[in-house]
């Protein structure tokens, strides 16, 4: 139990459909990621929200759009996917101790797995 | 651009040898360097954070060792067992972009055989 639980563990969608996937931290953690992880290809950040602002945002196309209504929770809404789009999406927190949060520990979920078809 | 580099990519093992691999990393800048170990179907789980050169630490069967002046960390799994089948993934701090951004290996694949 990682105390990180994301919803739902699968999606199918289509091209035209609008989604969201869900992250959860029981942690008291004040940072949460996004990541995406496609077949055979490290990690890759997405977003970044440190107190509920979103603090890195890597050149992510504008067909996902992340919320983090307050510490606790992380949404990430899909609009318009791409088949290249389907990949697991992972959620992390962090405590985030100052003044280099990147070398604090990261609790991920189990992931949803996004098939675009 | 840095770059974080696991060899080897998949490694078959027999229950109850020992191995051992490797990530490499930029060797400047040094802050931190990362193990997390995933098991197929579950979360990546936190193994080891290194931030000392010539730091060594030890989690059961596992342990790992760090060289920031030539930019390498290995991990050791002393006789392994089955339940070790995972992929092991190391992460760099990004420190150039951001204070967040971690830089992750492709990680290495270990299948323990019975």
């Amino acid at each position: 139990e990682t105390g990180v639980t994301q919803t739902p563990r699968h999606l199918v969608m289509g091209m035209t459909n609008k989604k969201s996937l869900k992250c959860e931290q029981h942690l008291g953690h004040n940072a949460m990621y996004w990541y995406k992880q496609s077949a055979k290809k490290p990690l890759e950040l997405m977003f970044v929200y440190s107190l509920e602002e979103r603090v890195e945002n890597n050149s992510v196309p504008s067909r996902f759009s992340p919320e983090c209504p307050n510490s606790s929770h992380l949404f990430l809404h899909l609009h318009t996917l791409q088949p290249e789009d389907s990949a697991l999406y992972l959620c992390a927190s962090s405590l985030e101790t100052d003044p280099t949060p990147s070398t604090d520990t990261q609790y991920f979920g189990p992931g949803t797995r996004l098939t675009v078809l | 651009i840095l770059n974080v580099e696991q060899s080897p990519q998949s490694l078959h093992v027999q229950e109850g040898d020992s191995t051992n691999f490797t990530c490499s990393f930029p060797s400047s800048n040094f802050y931190a360097l990362h193990w997390y170990r995933w098991e197929t179907a579950k979360s990546p789980e936190a193994l080891f954070v290194m931030t000392l050169n010539g730091d060594e630490k030890k989690k059961g069967r596992i342990s790992a060792t760090l060289n920031t002046k030539e930019g390498y960390s290995y991990l050791y799994i002393k006789g392994s067992q089955p339940e070790d089948s995972a992929t092991y993934l190391c992460a760099f701090p990004s420190s150039m972009d951001s204070n967040y951004q971690l830089i992750w290996g492709a990680g290495t694949k270990l299948i323990i055989k019975p």
